[in-house]
Parts: structure tokens; C-alpha cells; sequence
């Protein structure tokens, strides 16, 4: 079974950078069928799809946030990462890290979700 | 750009069908999928594809889909269903992801 874990502070300030971490467990971390994904919920609002990241490091971002949003990849400790700079209040969000499997387009594993706020 | 609609809430009687929608342009040319959020636990995929269900889900949900609408039916609805659901495709004119706004559903 494929595990999802993510990673990292749960208060940003506001204009710095907020970094997630996620770690997987089970199943095949570089394989050609998955990307590796992050999505978020804002508070009272819906899903959001912030980018994905294929194992070669190659990158895909939701044209909203592109401007500040880069992913990257560590295949030997099985992890994947989101920074996310310049945040504002409107980051404030429960964030996921989620495995996609490639051309069928969809979400097959989550992890538990992390909250992160942001606040001075 | 694109979106995706869903009613905002719903309910059913316990052991009654209901049928959540999900609809935008996007649909016309992908599959939608569906995502079932319960709070405290990670989101679950329980639909995806033509009208396919993951291991595990049980066989009362099902899904469908017509011209620019998806749809995704629960037969027999019980109360682990209660829940919020949201639809998702890939809109292939700009290849950006799409999530519906989210049913709430209320089994009651």
C-alpha cells in the first residue's frame, strides 16, 4: 500500500517561503506511469491543484500560482518537495501530497494533509 | 478559463440513491474523477475513468457521463457516505487542473 507523509512548518510569516516536504512509502517511486502532486484546501473552500512533478524532475504548475510556486524531486530518499514563496494570508491552506497516475489524469493516493498558516 | 460545477448540498435518505453532478467544457474531451473528504482523513479517489472504482470502494458508487456533465451515483447511501465530494478533470486546452466546487452530502 502506497503511503503518503507530509513534512514541514505549520506557521509561515508572511513574504517568506513556505516548504512541504513529503516522503512516500511502498509502491514504485520512479516509475514512468506517476507524477507526484500537491494540492490544497483553503479554509471554507475547495480543492486547489498547486503543481506535479515526474521523477525526472520534469514540472507542471497551476498558471495561477506559477510566478512563485517551484517542486523538485529526491528519488533516493523517495521524497518530493513544494516551495512556495511570497505567501500572503490567502496560502493559509491544508496542503496534500498526492501521487498521479499519468495519462488517466487522477489522484489515486493522499496523504493525511498538513495545515499551514500563514501569520506574523 | 475552465470550471466545474457542483451543487452546493444534498441528502438522501439512508439506503436511497443519490446522484451528484459535476459539469464544464472540460468534460467534453475527459474522464472526470471523484474525490470523497471527511474531516480528520485523507481525501479518497472513488471514482475515476469511464466508470471505474478503486479497490476497496464498495460497488454502490457508480459513474457516468454525458456531453459536458459527469456524474457520479451512490445506490443505497449509508452513513459513511456523508461526506463532501469533488469532481476533477484536465482541461486539455491549457493542460491546467480542474477541481468541481464541492457537494456536501448529508445522509440522513
Amino acid at each position: 500500500q502506497v503511503q503518503l507523509q507530509e513534512s514541514g512548518p505549520g506557521l509561515v510569516e508572511p513574504s517568506e517561503t513556505l516548504s512541504l516536504t513529503c516522503t512516500v512509502s511502498g509502491g514504485s517511486f520512479s516509475s514512468i506511469i506517476y507524477y507526484w502532486a500537491w494540492i490544497r484546501q483553503s479554509p471554507g473552500k475547495g480543492l486547489e491543484w498547486i503543481g506535479s512533478v515526474f521523477y525526472s524532475g520534469t514540472a507542471s504548475y497551476n498558471p495561477s500560482l506559477r510566478s512563485r510556486v517551484t517542486m523538485s524531486i529526491d528519488t533516493s530518499k523517495k521524497q518530493f518537495s513544494l516551495h512556495l514563496s511570497s505567501v500572503t494570508a490567502a496560502d493559509t491552506a491544508i496542503y496534500y501530497c498526492v501521487r498521479e497516475v499519468e495519462l488517466m489524469y487522477y489522484f489515486d493516493f493522499w496523504g493525511q494533509g498538513t495545515r499551514v498558516a500563514v501569520s506574523s | 478559463s475552465s470550471e466545474l460545477t457542483q451543487d452546493p448540498a444534498v441528502s438522501v435518505a439512508l439506503g436511497q440513491t443519490v446522484r451528484l453532478t459535476c459539469q464544464g467544457d472540460s468534460l467534453r474531451n475527459n474522464y472526470a474523477s471523484w474525490y470523497q473528504l471527511r474531516p480528520g482523513q485523507a481525501p479518497l479517489l472513488v471514482m475515476y475513468g469511464e466508470n471505474n472504482r478503486p479497490s476497496g470502494i464498495p460497488d454502490r458508487f457508480s459513474g457516468s457521463a454525458s456531453g459536458n456533465t459527469a456524474s457520479l451515483t451512490i445506490t443505497g447511501a449509508q452513513a459513511e457516505d456523508d461526506a463532501d465530494y469533488y469532481c476533477h478533470s484536465r482541461d486539455s486546452r491549457d493542460n491546467q487542473y480542474l477541481f468541481g466546487t464541492g457537494t456536501q452530502v448529508t445522509v440522513l
